[in-house]
């Protein structure tokens, strides 16, 4: 069965530092997003991304995040800058279709631990 | 605004049971609903969803309820097993791309 899967597993960083969080959709998925949740809470929306260029974002994501679709096949979320509160499980998710209606695929997800 | 809010956050079930998970919604527009179920360490994975216009819609072993009069969501889980212990999460498909998830409600099963 496809699925979507994410690199690393776990990713500590110091605060201030760079990450770059990478995903590889479903083949023939054409819709991709990110979604975090800190531990303990719920999933929260971040970013969904089409034909090359964000079509959503939340208050969450702001200009120290960027996604970015460098070839075929990945699919990458950046954090320029890390902060202590940036320490969550990242999942990446695809779906064939989006908009209303959207059953989207999830990864296993990447936990990102700044210290 | 919009919400997604869940009744219990823990619930007990023997083996064999029948379970109830309960979720409210306060956005009267929404009108696609999905149950997903992630398991520690894992991320959320798809059980059933349902669109405003249905008020019940059942798959395997699960079935999902909608209430629209009282925006309340139930996902019904039948024969409950083991392997069905996890935390679910019911979430709302809104106007555009992104899915509105609630806070979950953790089902543990004994045997």
């Amino acid at each position: 069965e496809p699925e979507v899967t994410q690199t690393p597993s776990h990713q500590v960083t110091q605060m201030g530092q760079e990450v770059i969080l990478r995903c590889v959709p479903i083949s023939n998925h054409l819709y991709f997003y990110w979604y975090r949740q800190i531990l303990g809470q719920k999933v929260e929306f971040l970013v969904s991304f089409y034909n090359n260029e964000i079509s959503e974002k939340s208050e969450i994501f702001d200009d120290q995040f960027s996604v970015e679709r460098p070839d075929g096949s990945n699919f990458t979320l950046k954090i320029r800058s890390t902060k202590l509160e940036d320490s969550a499980m990242y999942f990446c998710a695809s779906s064939e279709v989006g908009g209303r209606g959207t059953e989207a695929f999830f990864g296993q997800g990447t936990r990102l631990t700044v210290v | 605004g919009e919400s997604v809010g869940l009744h219990l956050p823990t619930l007990s079930v023997q083996e064999g049971d029948n379970s109830i998970i309960n979720c409210a919604y306060s956005n009267s527009a929404s009108d696609y609903f999905i149950w997903y179920k992630q398991e520690s360490g894992k991320g959320p994975q798809f059980i059933i969803d349902i669109r405003s216009n249905m008020d019940k819609r059942q798959g395997q072993r699960v079935t999902v309820l909608l209430n629209k009069t009282v925006k309340h969501l139930s996902l019904q889980i039948a024969a409950t097993q083991p392997g069905d212990s996890a935390v679910y999460f019911c979430a709302e498909g809104g106007n555009t791309d992104k899915l509105i998830f609630g806070t979950g409600t953790r089902l543990q099963v004994f045997p």
